[in-house]
């Protein structure tokens, strides 16, 4: 199975400064096809995950370009640019490229406004 | 615009069994994986299984082998997740959601206790 790690699990930010996610993976998420399924969520308390970022760096329609994903093979990064008090909440990496994706999900990482 | 809706809030016996529904809709159904994801109260996203209805290919996380049921009903274009034997660490918020991560189902709570 892949396994998802994802660092720090907790992020206490300023508004205003940015902020940065890491996310291993166990084993290469680069597909066959040459894709790399690596998948950002946010989610806040009470919602449902809403996906901001696919394929390592492709924002989702709607996700201010603050957010940024980069990164290959088995190390990615979420970054926001500057923090602002809506970013508040867990954040999840998710892999898509390993069938079944039994550990698809990093542990998340919680950012709170300092 | 690809909608999930689920069904409501359970309250059940340990034991007992609880079927989530994951009614599809603005899309084609059968070309789709849909996932089922569960948030154990202030815990992170747990894959539970999927299902490619086009192919009847179901997976389950091996944590959930011979307790949960997931299915597909193409004519209603309604997913399924059926979790017996349930004990009070199942409560939980069990989500749906396509296998990409773009579209989630509201999320139904399930509250196992005696």
């Amino acid at each position: 199975d892949v396994v998802m790690t994802q660092s720090p699990l907790s992020l206490p930010v300023t508004l205003g400064q940015p902020a940065s996610i890491s996310c291993r993976s166990s084993q290469s998420l680069v597909f066959h096809d040459g894709n790399t399924y690596l998948n950002w969520f946010h989610q806040r308390p009470g919602q449902s995950p809403r996906r901001l970022i696919y394929k390592v760096s492709n924002r989702d329609s709607g996700v201010p370009d603050r957010f940024s994903g980069s990164g290959s093979g088995t190390d990615f990064t979420l970054k926001i640019s500057r923090v602002e008090a809506e970013d508040v909440g867990v954040y999840y990496c998710m892999h898509g490229t390993h069938w079944p994706p039994t550990d698809t999900f990093g542990q998340g990482t919680k950012l709170e406004i300092k | 615009q690809v909608h999930l809706v689920q069904s409501g809030a359970e309250v059940k016996k340990p034991g007992s069994s609880v079927k989530v529904s994951c009614k599809f809709s603005g899309g084609t159904f059968n070309s789709y994986t849909i996932i089922w994801v569960r948030q154990a109260p202030g815990q992170g996203l747990e894959w539970m299984g999927g299902i490619i209805p086009l192919f009847r290919t179901i997976n389950y996380a091996q944590k959930f082998q011979g307790r949960v049921t997931i299915s597909a009903d193409e004519s209603t274009t309604t997913a399924y997740m059926e979790l017996s034997g349930l004990r009070s660490e199942d409560t939980a918020v069990y989500y749906c959601a396509r296998a990409e991560g773009d579209y989630w189902g509201q999320g139904t709570l399930v509250t196992v206790s005696s």
